[in-house]
């Protein structure tokens, strides 16, 4: 079975500076997607980015950038340039490739706080 | 982009009734959608898949004849929760996706149950 595993609860930035949220996952297959999403104090779910596991480039969506190693089955979310508005809970997530049933897997979610 | 609609917002239910929720695609065909369950400071939990037209398909754990799921339309989905207790009190959020081979899934702002 697919886990995906976000080992820290809580984490604090100062605003305008950079933090990085860590996932591990672990999967047998070899084609996935691998997002982090954003649910801010409304709890609407918000898609950051996304990574396709057959590129080796990594994704890069304005002041958000990944760090995705596959051999070691991490994917790291960068936040550059805090703003307060960052302040939510991050989720990682997986799903395999193929079919539309296919589901998403989440991490336990990290709160991340933005001082200002 | 696409949007998911979930109604209502905040509900407040007695126990021993049953309350539903809707949710609906705005302005795209889903042709599968999930529901999950959230507590506080929680991740989600898948609690089902359905598709238009067919039974859904509960994750292990999930009680069946609780939580009923119909997706009669390609745009609507409801879940129903049956017999609704205080430990059934919860965030409900749905999602949705475009199709087969398509990554995306778009989701609901989701529903804040209360039983008293």
């Amino acid at each position: 079975a697919q886990t995906v595993t976000q080992s820290q609860p809580e984490m604090s930035v100062q605003e305008a500076e950079t933090v990085t949220l860590s996932c591990t996952y672990d999967t047998s297959e070899s084609d996935y997607y691998l997002f982090w999403y954003k649910q801010p104090p409304s709890r609407q779910m918000i898609l950051v980015i996304r990574q396709e596991a057959y590129k080796q480039q990594n994704a890069t969506e304005n002041r958000f950038s990944v760090n995705f190693q596959k051999a070691a089955k991490s994917f790291s979310l960068k936040i550059s340039d805090s703003q307060l508005g960052d302040a939510a809970m991050y989720f990682c997530a997986y799903r395999i490739i193929t079919g539309a049933n296919s589901k998403l897997t989440f991490g336990k979610g990290i709160t991340l706080s933005v001082r200002p | 982009g696409a949007v998911v609609s979930q109604h209502p917002s905040w509900v407040i239910c007695k126990s021993g009734t049953s309350v539903k929720i809707e949710c609906r695609s705005l302005d795209f065909q889903a042709t599968t959608m999930f529901w999950y369950r959230q507590f506080p400071k929680q991740s989600l939990m898948l609690m089902a898949t359905s598709n238009e037209g067919s039974k859904a398909t509960y994750e292990q754990g999930v009680e069946k004849d609780k939580f009923l799921i119909n997706h009669a339309s390609l745009t609507l989905s409801t879940l129903t929760v049956t017999s609704a207790h205080p430990e059934d009190s919860s965030f409900y959020i749905c999602s949705a996706t475009l199709g087969v081979g398509r990554y995306e899934q778009y989701f609901g702002p989701g529903t804040r149950l209360t039983v008293t």
